[in-house]
């Protein structure tokens, strides 16, 4: 069963606008939230994360979004820029235990 | 500070052999965990290790094992290759050890094995 569900495969948005990827979970137990961005031929890089205990969390033109009630995050990047296009996996931990993944969104921004 | 390094970056086998992977942690880091990435399944966790001891298992095989050294290198190997272990296999590194909380991975530019 997939715990972890990004259910957007691609995005596609113009430079300048606001990228939106959702991410939802299943697994309540879950207590921090990460996102990763991947380029090919390279690892995922740490992008943001959120603990449980808070509902939003701002780093520069990235921001997530935690609503627990829905179980549901999202990654927001405003303004999106063409170097933003990449595959994005969100991932959730329990307790600092190991990352549960999503299946990634592929993220295009056209200039 | 050095990244993740992980050897090699590419390589090809045939069924029924047996692959070796390496991973040299970033300095300080005593935490490694292994992913395998394929398309169809994204990354799926293989197993963790902190101070030469596994933590935690994901849900694969006995053909999948690992080990860590106690300068906190780690490799993982696959015996009795099928092609379905075509994937590109991520190592990653904490300073944290598994169960203390927020887990922030370093990941290394991974393996890509090929079995024919």
């Amino acid at each position: 069963d997939q715990q972890v569900k990004q259910n957007s495969p691609s995005l596609s948005v113009q430079e300048g606008r606001i990228s939106i990827l959702n991410c939802d979970y299943t697994n309540s137990m879950f207590d921090y939230f990460l996102w990763y961005k991947k380029y090919p031929a390279e690892g995922p890089t740490f992008l943001i994360s959120i603990s449980s205990i808070k509902d939003k969390n701002e780093d520069g033109r990235f921001t997530v979004f935690l609503n627990k009630s829905a179980k549901h995050l999202s990654l927001h990047i405003v303004p999106s820029q063409p170097g933003d296009s990449a595959v994005y996996f969100c991932a959730a931990s329990d307790a600092g235990n190991m990352l549960t993944f999503g299946g990634g969104t592929r993220l295009m921004v056209k200039p | 500070k050095a990244g993740v390094t992980q050897t090699p970056r590419y390589l090809i086998k045939t069924r029924g052999q047996q692959v070796t992977l390496s991973c040299s942690p970033i300095s300080g880091h005593r935490s490694v965990s292994w992913y395998q990435q394929t398309p169809g399944q994204g990354l799926q966790f293989l197993f963790e290790y902190f101070s030469e001891t596994q933590r935690n298992k994901g849900n694969f095989p006995g053909r999948f094992s690992g080990r860590q050294f106690s300068n906190s290198r780690s490799e993982m190997n696959v015996s009795t290759l099928e092609l379905g272990d075509s994937a590109l296999y991520l190592c990653a590194s904490s300073a944290d050890p598994p169960g203390s909380g927020a887990n922030v991975l370093t990941f290394g530019a991974g393996s890509r094995l090929t079995v024919l």
